[in-house]
This record gives C-alpha cells, sequence and structure tokens, in this order.
C-alpha cells in the first residue's frame, strides 16, 4: 500500500484566497483525521470522519474551514477565505480498529503558507 | 489546559545507552495511548500503543510503560541509535468516546555517536 497520500505537498497563496487540501486513506481504513501543526500550538485534531461522516469537529478553527469526505478513498479540506495565520503543516491520518487496537498512519503533509 | 503533557522539550542520549521519553496525562477517561516519531518534513510514524488493560508493551526496541494510578507514561528505547535522533510525540484517546487523539507537544531526542 502506498500509504496515506495528501496534495499538494506545498502550497503558498495570498490572504483571501480558498485552499483545497486532498487526502486519500490508506484503503480499508475506516477513520480518517485532519490535523494542523504550528510551532505555537504543536499537533491539533480539526476534525475526524468515521465511514465517510463527521464524528468530531469542534477542533475546525472557525466557519472558514470545512471538510468533506465524498467517500472512502477521498477527502478534502477547505480553507475559504484563507488568511496568514492558517500557515502550517496540515496532516492528515488514517486509521483501522480492525484488529489489535488502534494503528493510526500519517501522510506526509501539505506545507500551507498563506502570504 | 493542556491534557497531554511531554514536560522534556529535549533530550540528548550517548548512542547504546537507553532513552527514557516521558509523557503525563490529566484526563482519567484516557485508555488508550500512542507514540509517534517524526523527521523533519515528513508526518509523524507511529511506533507503539498500549491499553490502560496493561502496563507493559514492548516492540523490538522499544517498550511503553504505562502507570495508570501516576497518569504517566514513558517510551523506552533501548539500545539508542542514532537513526532515533527524532521528535517524538504521544497521544492519547478516550476509546469509548471515539479517536479523538490528543497528543502531546513533543519530545526532541538526539542520538550521540
Amino acid at each position: 500500500d502506498a500509504g496515506v497520500i495528501q496534495s499538494p505537498r506545498h502550497e503558498v497563496t495570498e490572504m483571501g484566497q480558498e485552499v483545497t487540501l486532498r487526502c486519500k486513506p490508506i484503503s480499508g481504513h475506516d477513520y480518517l483525521f485532519w490535523y494542523r501543526q504550528t510551532m505555537m500550538r504543536g499537533l491539533e485534531l480539526l476534525i475526524y470522519f468515521n465511514n465517510n461522516v463527521p464524528i468530531d469537529d469542534s477542533g475546525m478553527p472557525e466557519d472558514r474551514f470545512s471538510a468533506k469526505m465524498p467517500n472512502a478513498s477521498f477527502s478534502t479540506l477547505k480553507i475559504q477565505p484563507s488568511e496568514p495565520r492558517d500557515s502550517a503543516v496540515y496532516f492528515c491520518a488514517s486509521t483501522t480498529t480492525a484488529g489489535l487496537g488502534i494503528q493510526q498512519y500519517f501522510g506526509p503533509g501539505t506545507r500551507l503558507t498563506v502570504t | 489546559d493542556q491534557q497531554v503533557k511531554q514536560n522534556s522539550p529535549s533530550l540528548s542520549v550517548q548512542e547504546g545507552r537507553i532513552s527514557i521519553l516521558n509523557c503525563d496525562y490529566t484526563n482519567s477517561m484516557f485508555d488508550y495511548f500512542l507514540w509517534y516519531k517524526k523527521y523533519p518534513a515528513e508526518g509523524p510514524t507511529f511506533l507503539i500503543s498500549i491499553s490502560s488493560i496493561k502496563d507493559k508493551n514492548e516492540d523490538g526496541r522499544f517498550t511503553v510503560f504505562l502507570n495508570k494510578s501516576a497518569k504517566h507514561l514513558s517510551l523506552h528505547i533501548v539500545p539508542s541509535q542514532p537513526g532515533d535522533s527524532a521528535v517524538y510525540f504521544c497521544a492519547a484517546s478516550d476509546y469509548n468516546y471515539g479517536q479523538n487523539f490528543v497528543f502531546g507537544p513533543g519530545t526532541r531526542l538526539s542520538v550521540l555517536p
């Protein structure tokens, strides 16, 4: 398996523009997570899905952020409009509860810079 | 309020010796814990996990110990290797509530040759 795939790896955009980050989880995994990592706040959980249904979005900073999972193999995180304080690395991760315990696998991340 | 704490921002250890990374949590409902390793410009990599029904879990050079009464867990790496130099994150969740993982701030481990 190729692991969790994220695109783009790097995104530079101007304030006010819409940004869409994409994630392809590991096939067969039933949970998908979006995280944000910054120097100030560390790794924060934004939202997670179970079987494509959003379970907890309490970590989403504000209404400018939205996430969707239209099917088991694809999810998007959208920021509209983007602001400089959104600059961070955004990680997608997937897990399965099948088998022993929980193992969470992260993608390589998308480094977002908003100027 | 930080529910998962890693009070040592950094740790240096000589190659071949034991590395001990510590993690404390405040939420007594947490019952599943994971450790991750992260290299620069890469996503975190799962290392090892432990559920609250156990007090120790071992996987090769990595052992995690859980002290539920003290709300403390530790990751032991024996022997430490230069390739272990990375940032290590502790994460916790309340399994019955869902997979809402809370991460600690991380500890940067440097293994010196």
